[in-house]
């Protein structure tokens, strides 16, 4: 794989509803980034991987929002009781070093109903 | 408070009419700005950095330029895939030395044959 991969692709979700949005960075990039972008907007950075440690989540947007990269490779994002406002792209990016530019996987767009 | 806004919104030309778009940022102390594309259900894609005034870069029809204020992304004689929304992103000099961007909303370019 060349790039950063993510799935789904599209997520709907019941209101109440958990899930569960997956992440495969590219191979050997120690930097994971989360991000929410609205329709519209640019995206909004939520939390931060280096390798498998969660050095920033001063992004996420409440406790019901989780992150995790076990292995310090594939990452995965979790919402739990989704609401509305959570009807966002999530956005997936990776670098090689702390301060390279990022490279950006395709979004999962997910709709909460 | 950092922050990223970028103008016009969105651009409408015509095939070999140049432009040039704007991003203003206020940040604490600058550690590089971004440029990215992205297109519709994509993820962005990166096009420059920038790390301090007066540096400029080119690739193809664009080019980015870097004051202590703003950043520019001239576009010359722009053809229609050059269509998409381009992304300004700064990354604060105080982020923990780890590539924490804080995007604008983007500005949406149509170039029209």
């Amino acid at each position: 794989g060349a790039g950063v991969s993510q799935s789904p692709r599209y997520k709907v979700a019941k209101r109440g509803q958990d899930v569960a949005l997956r992440c495969d960075p590219i191979s050997g990039h120690v930097s994971l980034f989360w991000y929410q972008q609205a329709l519209g907007q640019g995206p909004e950075f939520l939390t931060y991987f280096q390798n498998e440690a969660q050095l920033d989540k001063s992004g996420l947007p409440s406790d019901r929002f989780f992150a995790e990269r076990p292995e310090g490779s594939v990452s995965t994002l979790k919402i739990q009781r989704t609401q509305q406002e959570d009807s966002a792209v999530y956005l997936c990016a990776s670098s090689p070093g702390l301060a390279n530019e990022q490279f950006f996987g395709p979004g999962t767009r997910l709709t909460v109903l | 408070e950092d922050q990223v806004t970028q103008s016009p919104e969105a651009l409408r030309l015509q095939e070999g009419e140049s432009s040039s778009l704007n991003c203003s940022y206020t940040v604490s102390g600058l550690r590089g700005l971004f440029w990215y594309r992205q297109d519709p259900g994509k993820g962005p894609e990166f096009l420059f950095t920038l790390y301090s005034a007066g540096e400029e870069k080119e690739k193809e029809r664009l080019k980015a330029t870097l004051t202590k204020k703003e950043s520019f992304l001239h576009i010359t004689a722009p053809k229609p895939e050059d269509s998409a929304t381009y992304l300004c992103a700064v990354q604060p000099r105080i982020s923990g030395g780890y590539n924490k961007l804080i995007f604008g909303a983007g500005t949406r370019l149509a170039v029209h044959p």
